[in-house]
């Protein structure tokens, strides 16, 4: 089952405009991660995010963490062609942090 | 530097019948997980291992197993296939416990 739901499902904007990806879940987690899928093949993980932690940056990429809110947020800026992808969060549980559990994805497309 | 790499990338087979996939993790790696991933979802855990022992497992069926060899490479076996079991299943790497993960491309796997 999955725990995460993200959202939107899909979202389409301009090259160079900022987009926004949401993620939510319901348990208590030890961290949480993004990651991007290009046409349905293999995972590359963006950034990893701690239950302490609040808000990381990662070149374009800034996520921030509510655990109260059992939220996430993933913005990215400055859009390129190249983001066009579909993005997943992924929790890491109390016990055992690398059994992630995904939500199901945003598709991200970058108009030019 | 070698990546995570998986075979083969595409399989067909009937239901029934038995099929193994292999992964070979990043070099330096010592952790394999297994994920499958369903068309428009994001991946499910299958399980994990590391030191050739199954650490962690998934919701799933007795079916599905694995092993991990002592140059820490894996298989994974699905028997007595079912449509079902058709989907595109990830094989991911980290070294110990580390909670970041790195994916292969995937094999694809669909059941006639």
């Amino acid at each position: 089952s999955q725990q995460g739901e993200e959202d939107p499902q899909a979202l389409s904007i301009q090259e160079g405009e900022n987009a926004t990806m949401n993620c939510s879940y319901k348990t208590s987690i030890n961290n949480l991660q993004w990651y991007r899928q290009n046409s349905g093949r293999g995972l590359v993980h963006l950034i990893l995010i701690r239950s302490n932690e609040r808000e990381k940056h990662s070149g374009r990429l800034r996520v921030t963490l509510d655990t109260s809110k059992k939220s996430s947020s993933l913005l990215i800026t400055a859009s390129r062609a190249a983001d066009t992808a579909s993005y997943f969060c992924a929790t890491g549980p109390l016990q055992g942090a690398q059994k992630l559990v995904f939500g199901q994805g945003t598709r991200l497309t970058i108009n030019p | 530097d070698a990546g995570v790499t998986q075979s083969p990338t595409h399989l067909i087979k009937t239901r029934g019948q038995q099929v193994t996939l292999r992964c070979s993790p990043k070099s330096g790696h010592d952790t394999v997980s297994w994920y499958q991933q369903a068309l428009g979802q994001g991946p499910q855990f299958i399980f994990q291992y590391y030191e050739e022992e199954e650490r962690q497992r998934g919701n799933f069926p007795d079916r599905f197993s694995g092993h991990q060899y002592p140059n820490y490479s894996s298989e994974l076996n699905v028997n007595a296939l079912l449509l079902g079991d058709s989907a595109l299943y990830l094989c991911a790497s980290s070294f110990g416990l580390n909670e970041k993960l790195f994916f292969g491309s995937g094999t694809q796997l669909s059941v006639l």
